[in-house]
This record gives C-alpha cells, structure tokens and sequence, in this order.
C-alpha cells in the first residue's frame, strides 16, 4: 500500500483479556519496527524486525508482550491478560532497510478498562 | 544507549512569532536526526532529517542544523502558522543499536 496501514484504530479492552494489533508494512519495506507512546510520553521502543527475524527484542515490557512477523510483511503485536498500564498508543514504522527513511503508521489506541 | 533531550512544552506562541524548540541529544557513533509532527488525531509525520554534521534540513518553513559541536539540533520557525499547533518530537536514528530514540514531544500551541 501506500503507507503504513495499523489496524484497529481504536481497541477497548476488558482487563485480562488478550490483543492483537496489526501493522502492514508499506510493500518491499524489510525494516520494521514497534514503538508506544502513552499518555504524555514520548515514544518507547518495543521490537524491531529485519526482515522475519527480531535482532532486538529488548524494548518488550514483560513476558506479556509477543510480537511475530511472517513472509517479511504483516506484523503482529500481541498483548496478553492486558493491564491498565498497557493502555497507550501502539505506532508500527517501517523502513526500505535498516537506516533509510521511515514511515510511521497512525497508530492504534489501546485503552484497557 | 542513546537519548534525545527536548524542551517541555506546551509552547503557546502567537500567530507569526518565531520559533525554536530546543532538543540535544547523547549519542554512540554518528546518528542520523529527525523531527517529526504530529498533528490531532493523527499518526507522525517526518517533517526534517539530516544525517550528518553541519547540515540543515528544512520543510514547510521549518528548519534545523545538526551540530555536533552541542549536540543539538533546535527547531526554528520565523513565523508560526494557526495550523502548525502540534506536538513535535525530536528524535534520533542510531546505526549503532539501529533503533530510533525519541524526546519526549514539545506541544505548540499557536494562537491567532
């Protein structure tokens, strides 16, 4: 596509339950990357692919957090039992390789109640 | 690891004052800078970038030296638009760990 396309938009969750958030990487873009910004924060790192493969997995808060990339496109962000804390703004970039421009999508907005 | 520092905001100007939002940064190697936008409701935007020492980069107006010296790299603006009300972020691309670093985004408010 055109861009960075993060699906939903908006996720409601209960306490408890699980999310999976979407990201589809602009075509070709083999660098992909997930960050959060919560509320009046700015942007922590989660994950980044290169390719299907996460060199760096190092920004995931707990064991809660899982994240996968298949056929080096669509990524997946999976949030487990969500808390409270994990509400925030989930943003997905992606980049022709590592160090060239990146793109941002719009982001989802997880809210856990 | 690497951080970006930015000036907290919010920045309330009025309309067609000038600009500059402060942000320096602590880098390994040689990193590449940016400043994104983002607007209400919307996602980031690249507004500039420069990936070595010395140089500007500039759109819409804006711009920002990369300057090594100070580790800096301050956004400028001579006259501020309604429409440039946003939350800007300062942020810096690291070869190194090969991984953005984020400020932690300076609100501006421009008044008419």
């Amino acid at each position: 596509g055109a861009g960075v396309s993060q699906s939903p938009s908006n996720k409601v969750t209960e306490k408890g339950k699980d999310v999976e958030l979407r990201c589809d990487p602009i075509s070709g873009h083999t660098a992909l990357y997930w960050y959060r910004q919560s509320l009046g924060q700015g942007l922590e790192f989660l994950i980044y692919f290169q390719g299907n493969s996460a060199p760096d997995k190092s920004g995931l808060p707990s064991d809660r957090f899982s994240a996968e990339r298949t056929g080096g496109s669509v990524s997946t962000l999976t949030i487990q039992r969500t808390q409270q804390e994990d509400s925030a703004v989930y943003l997905c970039a992606s980049s022709l390789a590592i160090g060239y421009g990146y793109t941002f999508g719009s982001g989802t907005r997880l809210t856990v109640v | 690891g690497d951080s970006v520092t930015q000036m907290e905001g919010p920045v309330t100007l009025s309309e067609e004052a000038f600009l500059t939002i402060n942000c320096t940064y602590t880098a390994t190697g040689y990193p590449s800078l940016f400043w994104y936008v983002q607007y209400p409701g919307e996602g980031l935007q690249l507004l500039l970038k420069a990936t070595k020492a010395d140089d500007k980069g500039s759109n819409k107006g804006f711009e920002a030296t990369y300057r090594k010296e100070t580790t800096s790299f301050h956004l400028e603006k001579g006259s501020v638009q309604v429409s440039d009300s946003a939350v800007y972020f300062c942020a810096l691309f690291s070869s190194f760990f090969n991984k953005f670093y984020f400020g932690s985004g300076t609100k501006l408010n421009v008044k008419p």
